[in-house]
């Protein structure tokens, strides 16, 4: 069976521009979860979605993030403009249930900045 | 405040030695804890988790963990460590008023196995 599939693996921008980054969950799945890990600060969830509906996305930076799910098998996270701060891991996961805690995680997509 | 803290960054072991990983939480209500593995390159993998019932908790790959109230700690152990294991370990918890889902990591323990 076909994990969370993340992509892309590896996305290298310039200061300014737009970053998109994509999620398909695994099927059946109801929750997803986007974090992003740094050396600095370690793993921290952003958003996550119960059934498409964001629950809390109290964890998103600030307004140059945004995060949707438009359809069960796909969301996506949003930075514009970027900044070289933003350069980290960010990893999508998806649980079968909201309330399991056993999250299966993509292999992340690392963004580095310039 | 509300926290959970792996108190070692990296840990080396040889091959075949017993393992513990330490792992301690502060909350007001003892939550959901979670071990989880991250291998170079992948994303988190669960390897055990403990929500109520016995303390001891089997997990996958021979690792199993021990709920402490009296300590608010959650360790991982392994008898024996293979060179496979080399990766790092997260501990995180869980608020039980909001959900199993909604985990908090620890910053991890980077793990080096020895031959």
């Amino acid at each position: 069976d076909a994990g969370v599939i993340q992509s892309p693996r590896h996305e290298v921008t310039e200061m300014g521009q737009e970053v998109t980054l994509r999620c398909k969950p695994i099927s059946g799945h109801n929750s997803l979860f986007w974090y992003r890990q740094t050396m600095m600060r370690g793993l921290e969830l952003l958003i996550y979605f119960n059934n498409n509906v964001p629950i809390d996305d109290s964890g998103m930076p600030e307004d140059r993030f945004s995060a949707k799910m438009p359809n069960a098998s796909f969301s996506t996270l949003k930075i514009q403009p970027s900044e070289p701060r933003d350069s980290a891991v960010y990893f999508c996961a998806s649980s079968l249930s909201p309330n399991t805690g056993e999250l299966f995680f993509g292999e992340g997509s690392r963004l580095t900045v310039l | 405040a509300q926290s959970v803290t792996q108190p070692d960054i990296h840990i080396t072991v040889s091959e075949g030695a017993s393992l513990e990983l330490r792992c301690n939480y502060s909350y007001g209500a003892t939550p959901y804890l979670f071990w989880y593995v991250q291998s170079p390159g992948q994303g988190l993998q669960l390897l055990l988790k403990y929500f109520s019932g016995d303390t001891l908790v089997q997990g996958i790959k021979g690792f199993e963990a021990e709920f402490k109230r009296s300590q608010s700690s959650f360790n991982l152990r392994k008898p024996s460590v293979h060179w496979s294991d080399a990766a790092e370990y997260f501990c995180a918890v869980a608020p039980r008023r909001t959900g199993a889902n909604n985990l908090f990591f620890g910053t991890g323990t980077r793990l080096t196995v020895i031959p």
